[in-house]
C-alpha cells in the first residue's frame, strides 16, 4: 500500500483537461512544498513533469500544472494530447526519518 | 548533459546480495546534488530506496534500511547500491536518479535495470 493515494485511472478526450489528485497527510504532502509529479510511458524511465508543487522543468509544456491544498496535491493537464497517455506518479518529501514517498500511480487514458 | 547508466547482474539468488552501480557521465558526482536509487516491481509503483551525497552522507527508506547500503566512488564518478538478504519481493526494475538541488525531486533518471531474484 502506497503512502500517497492516487486514483487508479482517469481519462479524457483530446483537447480536454484532466486533474489527478494525490492525497497524503500533514507529515508529507501537507507538511512540505516538495511535491513532484512523474510521467512514465510503458517500458520507459519516469520523467519529471512538476517539482516543488508547481514548478515546471525546462522543456515540459505549460499544459502541465501543479497545485496543492492542505494534504492533497493535484496535477492538471490541459489540452490533452494522445502522447499524454501514460502512468503518472506523485511524490513527496516526508521528513528526515521517512525520506521520500510515492503515490501508487494513475493511468491516464486519452480517449 | 548529465546521463546515468545502471549496471549489474540481472539475476540474484534468494538470500544473496543485489549489487548495482550507477555511472554518472556529462557531469560530476561531486556537484551539489544528492543521488538516489528507486525501484519498481513488475506492474507496480515506484519505491524510493535511498540517497547519497558525494561526502558520503546517506538517507535510507526505513523499510529497507537494515538491508541497504549506498556508497559513492568519486574517483570513478559513480555510486552503488547493495541490498542484502534478497527475496522474490525484491524483484524489480532498479533506477538510479539525480535529485534536484534544493528539492527532493528526481530530474535525471537512468534507463533502469531489471533484477530478478530466483534460484
Amino acid at each position: 500500500q502506497s503512502a500517497l493515494t492516487q486514483p487508479r485511472s482517469v481519462s479524457g478526450s483530446p483537447g480536454q483537461s484532466v486533474t489527478i489528485s494525490c492525497t497524503g497527510t500533514s507529515s508529507d504532502v501537507g507538511g512540505y512544498n516538495y511535491v513532484s509529479w512523474y510521467q512514465q510511458h510503458p517500458g520507459k524511465a519516469p520523467k519529471l513533469m512538476i517539482y516543488d508543487v508547481s514548478k515546471r522543468p525546462s522543456g515540459v509544456p505549460d499544459r502541465f500544472s501543479g497545485s496543492k491544498s492542505g494534504n492533497t496535491a493535484s496535477l492538471t493537464i490541459s489540452g490533452l494530447q494522445a502522447e499524454d497517455e501514460a502512468d503518472y506518479y506523485c511524490c513527496s518529501y516526508a521528513g528526515s526519518f521517512t525520506g521520500v514517498v510515492f503515490g501508487g500511480g494513475t493511468k491516464l487514458t486519452v480517449l | 548533459q548529465v546521463q546515468l547508466q545502471e549496471s549489474g547482474p540481472g539475476l540474484v539468488k534468494p538470500s544473496g546480495t543485489l549489487s548495482l552501480t550507477c555511472a554518472v557521465s556529462g557531469g560530476s558526482i561531486s556537484s551539489s546534488n544528492w543521488w538516489s536509487w528507486v525501484r519498481q516491481p513488475p506492474g507496480k509503483g515506484l519505491e524510493w530506496i535511498g540517497e547519497i551525497y558525494h561526502s558520503g552522507s546517506t538517507n535510507y527508506n526505513p523499510s529497507l534500511k537494515s538491508r541497504v547500503t549506498i556508497s559513492v566512488d568519486k574517483s570513478k564518478n559513480q555510486f552503488s547500491l547493495k541490498l542484502s538478504s534478497v527475496t522474490a519481493a525484491d524483484t524489480a526494475v532498479y533506477y538510479c536518479a539525480r535529485v534536484v538541488g534544493g528539492s527532493d525531486a528526481f530530474d535525471i533518471w537512468g534507463q533502469g535495470t531489471m533484477v530478478t531474484v530466483s534460484s
